[in-house]
């Protein structure tokens, strides 16, 4: 079957560095997603790797090993409003998206 | 950049009656919305794939009669959720591609919180 895994919860420090890792196996890659969820609101687009290695937007960057089946979103200098739920997302050889649980992170001061 | 806006946001309603929620691409046309469902803590679940012009493609589990989708336009999908039951509260979001879906994505709407009570 196909499998997306990554942490629940995460809590780090404002200021900080966290990474939130993502393992999956699915039929078929074309693709990983990394999308920031606020509580009560939709999805809205990070990151998408679809070769190896790392992609850096700022403050967010995104890694991939296609060969480990492995992701990790890192973001640097935490602030407060980096609070929400992070969800990892592959897009499998059907052109369809298979969706993680989502990491929560938690900030504190 | 895109917009999918989505409406309504949130709706009460009470159990046995019909809700719909559209969603439009505002800036784009949307040949393909998916439609999610999202229990709290949860992950997104796809619910159906709907294309412009043509019936929509139901995951398995999900049933056709119950969740009708219309996708009349490249501009505007629906959903209608019919006879609407307690267990049917959850989180919707329509969600679009957006140019070739990759590298920019896909634009989710903003979501229908729906409560039926």
């Amino acid at each position: 079957g196909q499998n997306i895994d990554q942490p629940t919860e995460m809590t780090a420090t404002e200021g900080a560095i966290v990474q939130i890792n993502c393992t999956y196996q699915t039929s078929g890659f074309n693709g990983l997603f990394w999308y920031q969820q606020h509580a009560g609101e939709a999805p809205t687009f990070l990151s998408y790797n679809v070769l190896d290695g790392l992609e850096e937007k700022g403050r967010f960057s995104s890694f991939l090993s296609r060969s480990k089946g492995y992701s990790y979103l890192l973001l640097k200098e935490l602030q407060m409003k980096d609070s929400a739920s992070y969800l990892c997302a592959v897009m499998d050889s059907n052109y369809q998206l298979i969706w993680g649980a989502g990491t929560k992170l938690i900030i504190k001061p | 950049g895109a917009v999918v806006s989505q409406h309504p946001s949130r709706v009460i309603c009470k159990s046995g009656t019909s809700v719909k929620i559209e969603c439009r691409s505002l800036d784009f046309q949307a040949t393909t919305m998916f439609w999610y469902r999202q229990f709290p803590k949860q992950s997104l679940m796809l619910m159906a794939t709907s294309n412009e012009g043509s019936k929509a493609t139901y995951e398995q589990g999900v049933e056709k009669d119950k969740f009708l989708i219309n996708h009349a336009s490249l501009t505007l999908s629906t959903l209608t959720v019919t006879s609407a039951h307690p267990e049917d509260s959850s989180f919707y979001i329509c969600s679009a591609q957006t140019g070739t879906g990759t590298i920019d994505g896909y634009t989710f709407g903003s979501g229908t919180r729906l409560t039926v009570v």
